[in-house]
């Protein structure tokens, strides 16, 4: 089975922080995702990445950066962290190759900024 | 573009009831399509997935039908359990995204015994 660990599971941070998100995924998949989800918004894509050192916007990256140095870990980087970015975090991998594979997520983490 | 609409929450039913959670899409091209379903402090699963018109996903007494004269692809189950309670997602994926996923914003479905 495909395996997506985030480090946290809960996170709490001051506002101004620099703020880290690691998630490694364990089956050498190309793909790998960030969203948010936020009540009555659903699913937003933060950044994706298709290969090492590859990245692209997703539809709301105001505010967020990303790393991924290694094909397993993909981080998400909040520069400065504020309120409205309180949400839970959702990374995700796949492979490429065909419509029809699917993204596998982690279990999210629930990060509130004071 | 691409978006998916669902039908809004929540819904509650009893045990053993139908359900139907309703999910339209629009795309700029020929999407394939995804119901993800996600428990209770967990992360998204997929639940099921049709690439073609007509195709019909199944799993867990869940199906949906890919259906492109309506741009639909609602969900349905015939007789749902207290283990059904979850927020599920409708998505679609279309050519060329490299593998991006457009979701619905996900409705919730409590179940009671």
């Amino acid at each position: 089975d495909v395996k997506v660990t985030q480090s946290s599971r809960y996170l709490v941070k001051r506002t101004g922080e620099k703020v880290f998100l690691e998630c490694v995924q364990d089956m050498d998949h190309e793909n790998m995702f960030w969203y948010r989800q936020d009540p009555g918004l659903g699913l937003r894509l933060i950044y994706f990445s298709y290969d090492v050192k590859m990245k692209e916007k997703g539809d709301i990256p105001e505010g967020y950066s990303v790393s991924r140095e290694k094909k397993e870990r993909f981080s998400l980087i909040l520069e400065s962290a504020s309120t409205n970015q309180t949400s839970m975090y959702l990374c995700a991998s796949s492979i490429t190759g065909g419509m029809n594979q699917p993204q596998h997520f982690g279990d999210g983490t629930r990060l509130s900024i004071l | 573009g691409n978006s998916v609409t669902q039908m809004e929450g929540p819904v509650t039913l009893s045990e053993e009831a139908f359900l139907t959670i309703n999910c339209t899409y629009t795309a700029t091209g020929y999407p394939s399509l995804f119901w993800y379903v996600q428990y209770p402090g967990e992360g998204l699963q997929l639940l099921l997935k049709a690439t073609k018109a007509d195709d019909k996903g199944s799993n867990k007494g869940f199906e949906a039908t890919y259906r492109k004269e309506t741009t639909s692809f609602h969900l349905e189950k015939g007789s749902v359990q207290v283990s059904d309670s979850a927020v599920y997602f409708c998505a679609l994926r279309v050519t060329g995204a490299n593998s991006k996923l457009t979701f619905g914003k996900g409705i919730t479905l409590s179940v009671r015994p």
